[in-house]
């Protein structure tokens, strides 16, 4: 079975300085999609960023950017010039690339909890 | 805005009850899923459905039973409420197909259920 390990329960930043969460996940597939989403007090689940496990280049997305590491099975998220609006909790997911028909079967870390300090 | 609108926000049951929560999609997504998230922990995968049937399922008990309708939204059904039913209860639509598409997930707020 699957598992993701998110070691750090809580991080904090500086508003304009960066941070890394980290993340690392136990597999026997291959193929399969890792991603980071952030989840504010409102509740509502926003994907940061996504990774397919093929592609060696990192995804970035703006401010944010993951180190993924295949063989080490690690997929951390770095924050840049961090934002009051980045407090949040963070998840890193995993996905098999292949269900035959439960697609969207995520398995969540436990979450690092965000907090930016003015 | 997502589109993704789950109702009741809030809601609480005495145990031994049965709770219905309700899931309208994005527009245009055919697939919705369900999550169920205990205080300070990860969402833990419920089921999915897709096109009205159920095509996934996590390790959850029986009482725990959903139904997709045409239109696309969705409820999740839980009998025999017991404590640890006490969650915040997730719905996620996308559009995917049975091969394996890769549709991004949608979450709303959730249903926060509370069971005394």
């Amino acid at each position: 079975a699957q598992t993701v390990t998110q070691s750090q329960p809580e991080m904090s930043v500086q508003e304009a300085e960066t941070v890394t969460l980290s993340c690392t996940y136990d597999t026997s597939e291959s193929d399969y999609y890792l991603f980071w989403y952030k989840q504010p007090p409102s509740r509502q689940m926003i994907l940061v960023i996504r990774q397919e496990a093929y592609k060696q280049q990192n995804a970035t997305e703006n401010r944010f950017s993951v180190n993924f590491q295949k063989a080490a099975k690690s997929f951390s998220l770095k924050i840049s010039d961090s934002q009051l609006g980045d407090a949040a909790m963070y998840f890193c997911a995993y996905r098999r690339a292949h269900y035959g028909g439960a697609t969207n079967k995520l398995i969540f870390g436990t979450g690092t909890l965000l907090a930016v300090q003015p | 805005e997502t589109g993704v609108t789950q109702s009741p926000t809030h809601l609480i049951k005495t145990r031994g009850q049965q709770v219905t929560l309700r899931c309208s999609s994005q527009s245009g997504h055919n697939t919705v899923s369900w999550y169920q998230q205990a205080l300070g922990q990860g969402p833990q995968f419920i089921f999915q459905y897709y096109r009205e049937e159920e095509n996934g399922r996590g390790n959850f008990p029986p009482r725990f039973s959903g139904l997709q309708f045409p239109n696309y939204s969705s409820e999740l059904n839980v009998n025999a409420l017991e404590l640890d039913d006490s969650a915040l209860y997730l719905c996620a639509s996308s559009l995917a197909d049975r091969g394996g598409g890769t549709g991004e997930l949608f979450f709303g707020e959730g249903s926060r259920l509370t069971v005394l």
